[in-house]
């Protein structure tokens, strides 16, 4: 099915610890994000890539680690978990051409830094 | 900061009735775009409305946008137990897939 796939769906890591969660889309969108998402409030963009070999920084960067090797991959890093960090990750792809768009976000990955 | 604000942040219904919800942002956009989350789940986006756009509808779904008090409302009518879930406003000010979003409303509707 179409779609952004994220792994793993959950993940519980210690403090300090590194990790990378995936996010794959097979619909040839130009532009993928990921975002976390707190309780109690919306989601805040962490990290942003109009292309393959571009990214830019979001809202809420810091210990995170991205890059853009392929259209389709758009991997986030957790260089040094913290228990800040813990949080529910979506990624998002997305085009616009013209009056034609399209957003499709992945169902989550729930992480945990304890 | 969230660029977004949604009002109410909760809000419970019985089916049949219509719910409202507003959203107010701060800086100026490109457009503004609704989602929908039900728990535990990933966004669903509802609909995309441009800053040139002032009401756009999509099935149940009536989307204004006021620009000159940077504010828009989503309205959904008639509805259903399953419309129970939270509603995000989103904008997109800066480049194409840049979203700030408000903290959401919780929508509750009861059979």
């Amino acid at each position: 099915n179409a779609g952004v796939t994220q792994t793993p769906k959950f993940q519980v890591l210690k403090t300090g610890q590194s990790m990378t969660l995936q996010c794959a889309q097979d619909m040839n969108h130009e532009y993928m994000s990921w975002y976390r998402q707190d309780p109690g409030m919306g989601l805040r963009l962490i990290h942003y890539s109009v292309g393959a070999g571009i990214t830019d920084q979001g809202e809420v960067p810091n210990g995170y680690n991205v890059s853009r090797s392929t259209t389709e991959d758009f991997p986030l890093r957790l260089l040094s978990a913290a228990p800040s960090q813990t949080s529910v990750y979506f990624c998002a792809s997305s085009y616009s051409e013209g009056a034609n768009y399209g957003y499709t976000f992945g169902s989550g990955t729930r992480l945990t830094v304890v | 900061s969230q660029q977004g604000e949604e009002d109410p942040q909760a809000l419970s219904i019985q089916e049949g009735e219509n719910a409202t919800m507003n959203c107010s942002y701060k800086t100026s956009i490109n457009n503004l775009q609704w989602y929908r989350q039900n728990s535990g789940r990933g966004l669903v986006h509802l609909i995309l409305i441009r800053s040139n756009e002032r009401e756009k509808h999509s099935g149940r779904l009536r989307v204004t946008l006021d620009t000159s008090k940077k504010s828009s409302s989503l309205l959904i009518t008639a509805s259903r137990a399953a419309d129970t879930a939270s509603y995000f406003c989103a904008t997109d000010s800066d480049s194409w897939g840049k979203l700030q979003f408000g903290a959401g409303t919780q929508v509750v509707v009861t059979p």
